[in-house]
């Protein structure tokens, strides 16, 4: 089936050690997300693809990147992680960002981050 | 900040059905109203979204209220499956397709 996946599910990493999560879709989508979800809240947009154009929240810390080499893939880029990088990392795709049609976002599993 | 207010928690027996509010006094009027929900340990899964008319599909109903500033999921015979928090959206326009999370409501669907 047509899908998002995030790889690895679970991922661990050291205080200040670049780490990098992958997300791949099969929808051919042209709109990649990232989003951070931290124990117990909503998720919170970081940044957004729509093709090639990058588009980062004004919130989203500089610590946080995002490369798309190609339609497929995207991926998230922590250059420094501290311990309140700790949190799940979805990844999501949809079809358009325009009104009125169905550009619902589809989400992957997510890729839990823990800092050690 | 989120464009949408809903109750933290809500109970709801197996194979009743599931009324989950949302207010959104400020919508504009180009505006659309999105339902997610995110079942523990997982990615958020889309439900249904509408305008201004009543829309149904098959896993949900979404009543949307004439002055369009509150509307209604109804999940017409709740699992236990269905137990998960269900987010109520306004979509942002003009701004790359966001999705703005509030806090949501956690369903507890109990046998």
């Amino acid at each position: 089936d047509a899908m998002v996946i995030q790889n690895p599910r679970y991922q661990v990493t050291q205080f200040g050690k670049p780490v990098t999560l992958s997300c791949s879709q099969t929808l051919n989508h042209n709109v990649m997300y990232w989003y951070q979800q931290k124990s117990s809240q909503a998720p919170k947009l970081l940044f957004h693809y729509y093709d090639k154009d990058f588009n980062n929240e004004a919130d989203t810390p500089d610590n946080f990147q995002s490369r798309r080499p190609n339609t497929s893939f995207c991926f998230l880029d922590i250059r420094s992680p501290g311990l309140g990088d700790a949190a799940m990392y979805l990844c999501a795709t949809s079809r358009s960002t325009r009104q009125g049609i169905r550009d619902e976002q589809y989400f992957g599993p997510g890729t839990r981050l823990t800092v050690t | 900040d989120a464009k949408t207010t809903q109750p933290t928690s809500m109970d709801c027996a197996e194979g009743r059905a599931a009324n989950l509010p949302c207010n959104h006094s400020t919508i504009s009027g180009n505006e659309y109203v999105y339902w997610y929900r995110q079942i523990h340990s997982q990615g958020p899964q889309y439900i249904i979204h509408g305008l201004k008319n009543n829309e149904t599909n098959e896993m949900a109903s979404l009543i949307i209220t004439e002055d369009r500033k509150s509307s209604t999921l109804i999940l017409p015979h709740a699992t236990l499956r269905d137990t998960a928090v269900y987010y109520c959206i306004v979509r942002a326009v003009n701004q790359g397709g966001k999705l703005i999370f509030g806090q949501g409501t956690e369903l507890s669907v109990k046998p």
